[in-house]
């Protein structure tokens, strides 16, 4: 069955402070991984998108790497900023005939205080 | 500016009083899907649209429909709601499922919904 895991469910750190994110996932055949960011009240917006054959991608304070093998992901926060509180969501697409799957993880709860 | 409008925003219902979620793109996009968010639970598909008069089920379909006679238009209908479909309803949209690769999906603001 194709899942997504992610840890922990919520987690509090200060602002300034550095942060990782785990994704788990079992889908397959692998397509790609993504990392999604959700304001409270707002709708999923995309933070990184990698293949197979990406192992980094960063987009400014946020790192994910991805290891295929090991079907892990993790989503590292550099410098935490208040405005970084948000739920952080892992999506696997798995690939399918005409496109592909997509399976969400539930999501991890940060917030960042001051 | 490039968005996925949703209406209402908020909404509070009685069981079996049908209503509307109405969602509209303004990117010419040919995949538009329904998701639902409960807590503790990822996103679950409800419907997906791979273009005009081109509908299919996600992964739980029950209690809902949809239409597309519009490319930029997806409302979900919900005949006769029950409390189980209390939930926060997002609208997104993406280019096209077959390049869904690396695409990225743009999601609406998202409806919640209460069914008393």
């Amino acid at each position: 069955k194709n899942q997504v895991e992610q840890s922990p469910q919520s987690l509090i750190i200060l602002e300034g402070k550095n942060c990782t994110l785990q994704c788990n996932y079992t889908v397959s055949p692998f397509s790609n991984l993504r990392w999604y960011k959700q304001d409270t009240g707002r709708g999923p917006v995309s933070l990184t998108i990698m293949t197979f054959s990406e192992n980094t991608k960063s987009n400014g304070r946020y790192t994910a790497t991805l290891d295929a093998d090991t079907k892990q992901s993790s989503l590292h926060i550099t410098a935490s900023q208040l405005s970084d509180s948000a739920s952080y969501i892992c999506v696997v697409s798995a690939r399918k005939e005409y496109g592909n799957k997509l399976v969400f993880g539930a999501g991890t709860i940060l917030r960042v205080k001051s | 500016e490039a968005q996925v409008t949703q209406n209402p925003r908020y909404l509070i219902t009685v069981t079996g009083k049908k209503l509307t979620v109405t969602c509209s793109q303004n990117m010419n996009h040919e995949y538009m899907s329904w998701y639902r968010q409960d807590p503790g639970l990822g996103l679950r598909q409800i419907y997906y649209s791979m273009n005009v008069e081109v509908t299919d089920k996600g992964d739980v379909p029950e209690g809902y429909k949809v239409s597309r006679k519009e490319k930029r238009n997806f409302p979900l209908i919900l005949e006769s709601p029950s409390p189980n479909q209390t939930s926060l309803y997002f609208c997104a949209s993406s280019p096209s499922r077959v390049a869904l690769v690396t695409d990225t999906q743009y999601f609406g603001p998202g409806t919640r919904l209460t069914v008393l």
